[in-house]
């Protein structure tokens, strides 16, 4: 059964932790993606990797970091430097960065 | 440069009545085009996708779009709502030929009334 895993579905953390969301394909897709998704604000892409070993900054990277060690593996954490990382974080992948994307379930982060 | 723009943040329609929902793009480049839909804390799911071949596209669920190269406009419809359908919407434009870069629209939520 094909498709994207999101781990868990909701995390909670206190405030100054670091916390790692899990984001697994078994697409064989090369890029692979992380939104973030706030209420009335669409989605704004964190980071996207195009090649394993390989990733770039989105329209809000700064406090978040990434890595690509695996094809299909393509972790996000969250770090105390994130100034408000209550959100709904959405994992994806796609064949080549202009063909359309696979979305994960998503993974709720609430922090206190 | 590349932008997409929603045109309503909210749609009401009454069961089996048709749907409308608005997008318009710009592109530097020759666009793809996709929507989405996101049931509420879910993913989001491709409903139909353009990429240069036939300007009517039809997607999943009776939905269609039509891409309009003289209006930079890909709205979505579809003949008869179903309370199913209540969901968020998303429209995205991809660039094929240049940075590539993706761009999401800020949604449209449809609201089905019985």
């Amino acid at each position: 059964d094909g498709g994207i895993t999101q781990s868990p579905k909701y995390l909670f953390r206190k405030e100054g932790q670091n916390v790692t969301l899990s984001c697994e394909q078994n697409l064989n897709h090369d890029a692979m993606y992380w939104y973030r998704q706030d209420p009335g604000q669409g989605l704004r892409l964190i980071y996207y990797s195009q090649i394993v070993n390989d990733f770039q900054k989105g329209d809000i990277a700064e406090g978040y970091s990434v890595s690509r060690e695996k094809k299909e593996s393509f972790p996000l954490t969250v770090t105390s430097a994130q100034k408000n990382p209550t959100a709904f974080y959405l994992c994806a992948s796609a064949l080549g960065v202009a063909n359309e994307q696979y979305f994960g379930p998503g993974t709720r982060l609430t922090v206190t | 440069a590349q932008s997409v723009t929603q045109l309503d943040s909210h749609v009401s329609v009454s069961e089996g009545t048709p749907v409308l929902l608005r997008c318009n793009y710009s592109s530097s480049y020759s666009p793809s085009l996709f929507w989405y839909v996101q049931h509420p804390n879910k993913g989001l799911q491709l409903l139909l996708k353009y990429t240069s071949a036939a300007t009517l596209v039809k997607g999943i669920n009776g939905f269609e779009a039509e891409f309009k190269k003289s209006e930079t406009s890909f709205h979505l419809t579809k003949p008869s709502a179903h309370m199913s359908d209540a969901a968020e919407y998303f429209c995205v434009v991809s660039d094929r030929e240049g940075y590539q870069k993706v761009t999401f629209g800020t949604g449209t939520k449809l609201q089905v009334i019985p």
